[in-house]
């Protein structure tokens, strides 16, 4: 059964840093692996998908990597600012059973001016 | 672009009552879903639907029906509130399984 983690449950840093969120997941067999960014409140906006075949997506400040065989993603945050503060959570799509996401507990990031 | 859309936003029911959650989306996805979420127990999908005319269980779908009969509405049905089913519900859609999953804004729901 598919599981995903992500670690730390919560973490805290002053702007201006850049800052790395993980996220590991127990079987390789995947389409994709997607990060969302959730403000309380709100739905889930998405932030980057990458494919399996992909080592890594950038958006803007965004960059995410893809490691497949060894079960892991990275969210790099470059020059944090306090909007970024939010619940951070990544999510893969299983090859067997594709209609279903799973999804990590999420990462709340909170930025200080 | 509207996206995926929700409605109601917020909503406070009694045991035993009954209720539509509407979902749409205007993106001609294929693929829509429902998930609930609640603290500790993170995103669980509830029902899914690949296409109009076919739909199929997720991971805790008693107490909630859907129907697709378009391509763009999935409206989750609850039969029989019950205080279990308090939760944010979220209606997502994509246009397959390789694209993004889109999220709409959540519905509140609380049974007393």
């Amino acid at each position: 059964k598919q599981e995903v983690t992500q670690i730390p449950a919560a973490l805290s840093v002053p702007e201006g840093e850049n800052l790395v969120l993980n996220c590991s997941f127990t079987d390789s067999a995947i389409y994709n692996l997607q990060w969302f960014r959730q403000d309380p409140g709100k739905g889930l906006t998405s932030l980057l998908l990458i494919q399996s075949s992909q080592r890594e997506q950038t958006s803007g400040r965004l960059n995410a990597s893809l490691d497949k065989s060894s079960g892991r993603s990275t969210l790099y945050i470059a020059a944090s600012q306090p909007g970024d503060s939010a619940t951070y959570l990544c999510a893969v799509r299983p090859i067997q059973g594709a209609q279903k996401l799973v999804f990590g507990q999420g990462t709340r990031l909170t930025i200080n001016p | 672009n509207a996206g995926v859309t929700q409605t109601p936003k917020f909503q406070v029911l009694k045991t035993g009552q009954s209720m539509t959650l509407q979902c749409a989306q205007d993106m001609n996805h294929e693929y829509m879903s429902w998930y609930r979420q609640d603290p500790g127990m993170g995103l669980r999908l509830i029902h899914y639907s690949v296409g109009a005319g076919i739909t199929d269980q997720g991971e805790v779908p008693n107490g909630y029906n859907v129907s697709r009969s378009t391509t763009e509405d999935f409206p989750l049905r609850l039969l029989s509130a019950a205080p279990s089913q308090t939760s944010v519900y979220f209606c997502a859609s994509s246009f397959d399984r390789a694209r993004e999953l889109f999220f709409g804004e959540g519905s509140r729901l609380t049974v007393l």
